[in-house]
């Protein structure tokens, strides 16, 4: 079971620009989390989407916000980019009661 | 608050060697515990978990890891790797028994050597 699928692959972007991520989950997936994975770390958790609202979020400043449409699909917003937010970002879903979060292959973000 | 340690950045090895990649973790609360592989250029996939039951836990392609509550540790082993098996590993915990909303440590990359 896997299918979650995210857009664009490779982004650049301009200090002070906003970007908007974009993951299509595997039908029936109702949760998704956003990561953010900066070269050579592990991945960090920005914020959790469950039935189009956000039920959890990590250590991540308001500037990154994000939606949860009604198909299930998401979007991650980040405004005023940093240079620092030149990162791997990755998305997963799971099913209602799942037992296992599926990952996207990430969009690589790069802000200069 | 959740952490999660991985102990060494890199472990080189040579081919059919066998392989233990480190992993500690602190939490207030009860935690699942996971792995995932990060192949070059690609997404995260789920190695194995330990959700309860057994404290050992095995993937299907011979990885097996150990969770020790005593020494808050879940480290992952293999008893001869392959060429193939060089990657990315993550440790990471969750509250969730989905894995969703993961904590993860910083990576172990593995560098398996013919």
């Amino acid at each position: 079971e896997t299918g979650v699928t995210q857009s664009p692959t490779h982004l650049i972007k301009t200090r002070g620009q906003q970007v908007t991520l974009r993951c299509s989950s595997q039908s029936g997936h109702n949760t998704v989390s956003w990561y953010q994975q900066a070269l050579g770390q592990g991945p960090q958790f920005i914020f959790q989407y469950y039935r189009e609202e956000e039920n959890g979020r990590g250590n991540f400043p308001p500037r990154f916000s994000g939606l949860q449409f009604p198909n299930y699909s998401s979007e991650l917003n980040v405004n005023a980019l940093e240079l620092d937010d030149s990162a791997l970002y990755l998305c997963a879903s799971s099913p209602e009661l799942g037992t296992e979060a599926f990952f996207g292959q990430g969009t690589r973000l790069t802000v200069v | 608050a959740q952490s999660v340690t991985q102990l060494d950045s890199q472990v080189p090895v040579f081919e059919e060697a066998p392989v233990e990649l480190r992993c500690n973790y602190s939490s207030s609360v009860s935690v699942y515990l996971f792995w995932y592989v990060q192949y070059p250029n690609q997404g995260l996939q789920l190695l194995l978990k330990y959700l309860s039951g057994s404290t050992l836990v095995e993937s299907i392609n011979g990885f097996e890891a150990e969770f020790n509550k005593s020494q808050t540790s879940f480290h992952l082993r293999k008893p001869s790797v392959h060429i193939s098996d060089t990657a990315e590993y993550f440790c990471a915990v969750s509250e969730d028994n989905a894995g969703n909303m993961l904590t993860f440590g910083g990576g172990t990359r593995l560098m398996v050597k013919p």
